[in-house]
C-alpha cells in the first residue's frame, strides 16, 4: 500500500495562513484530495487536484503539488477559528478497479483568537 | 439533497457479540465504501461496493463482510468483536467511483466494545 505522511499538529492566529504539508510514496496516484473533519463528524471533501497540474486554487484554499519530490500541501488563506479541525490528506491510486483511498494521519489545525 | 446516512450513529457491544451497520448513499450513487478510523490506526480502507458487488477490499480479517442492495443501500457486519474493534465506522459515497471520484462521507457509527 501507500504510505501518506502529514505533520500531527499545526497552530496558528486568526487571519493569518495556514499551510499543511503531505508526503506520499505511490508515484501513480492519479487524483490527491483534501478531506477535513470536524469534531463527532466525518470526512468534508474540501477539494482535489489531477496529478497532471501543479497548483489548483479554490476561494481561501490553495493547493500546490510537487509530483516529483511526491509532496502535496494546502494552504488556507485569512484562516478563520471555523477551520480549526483535521486536515486530511488523500492520494487515489491509478486504475479503475483500483479506486482505494490511502489516507494520512490527519494534521489537526488549531485557530488562536 | 440528502447527504449520506448511516445509522446507528452510536452503538454499544460485548465482545464475542456481532454487529450490523447500516449506510445510505446519495441519492444517485452507486458506490460505497466503508472505513475505519482509530486514534492509533487512523483511517483504514475497508471495501468498496459497487452495482451490489465487492470491487475492492482492505487488510481486514474475514470477521468485517459486508454487502450492497440493488438500491445501493450498504451494511457492514462484524461478527465474534473484539474490542480493539472499538471504533468509528465511516461509509462514503460516489455517482461511480470512476476519475476523480468525489466521495461524500456520511457522519459514521461510533462502536464500542466491552
Amino acid at each position: 500500500g501507500e504510505d501518506v505522511e502529514q505533520s500531527l499538529f499545526l497552530s496558528v492566529r486568526e487571519g493569518d495562513s495556514s499551510v499543511i504539508n503531505c508526503t506520499y510514496t505511490d508515484s501513480s496516484s492519479t487524483y490527491l484530495y483534501w478531506y477535513k473533519q470536524e469534531p463527532g463528524a466525518g470526512l468534508q471533501l474540501l477539494t482535489y487536484i489531477f496529478s497532471n497540474m501543479d497548483m489548483k486554487q479554490d476561494q481561501r484554499l490553495t493547493v500546490l503539488l510537487n509530483k516529483k519530490d511526491k509532496h502535496l500541501s494546502l494552504r488556507i488563506a485569512d484562516t478563520q477559528t471555523g477551520d480549526s479541525a483535521i486536515y486530511f490528506c488523500a492520494p487515489k491510486s491509478r486504475g479503475y478497479n483500483f479506486n482505494k483511498f490511502y489516507f494520512g494521519s490527519g494534521t489537526k489545525l488549531n485557530v488562536k483568537p | 439533497k440528502a447527504g449520506v446516512t448511516q445509522t446507528p450513529r452510536y452503538l454499544i457491544k460485548t465482545r464475542g457479540q456481532q454487529v450490523t451497520l447500516s449506510c445510505s448513499p446519495i441519492s444517485g450513487h452507486r458506490s460505497v465504501s466503508w472505513y475505519q478510523q482509530t486514534p492509533g490506526q487512523g483511517l483504514q480502507f475497508l471495501f468498496e461496493y459497487f452495482s451490489e458487488t465487492q470491487r475492492n477490499k482492505g487488510n481486514f480479517p474475514g470477521r468485517f463482510s459486508g454487502r450492497q442492495f440493488s438500491n445501493s443501500r450498504s451494511e457492514m457486519n462484524v461478527s465474534t468483536l473484539e474490542l480493539g474493534d472499538s471504533a468509528l465506522y465511516l461509509c462514503a459515497s460516489s455517482k461511480t467511483g470512476q476519475g476523480a471520484y468525489e466521495q461524500y462521507f456520511g457522519p459514521g457509527t461510533r462502536l464500542t466494545v466491552t
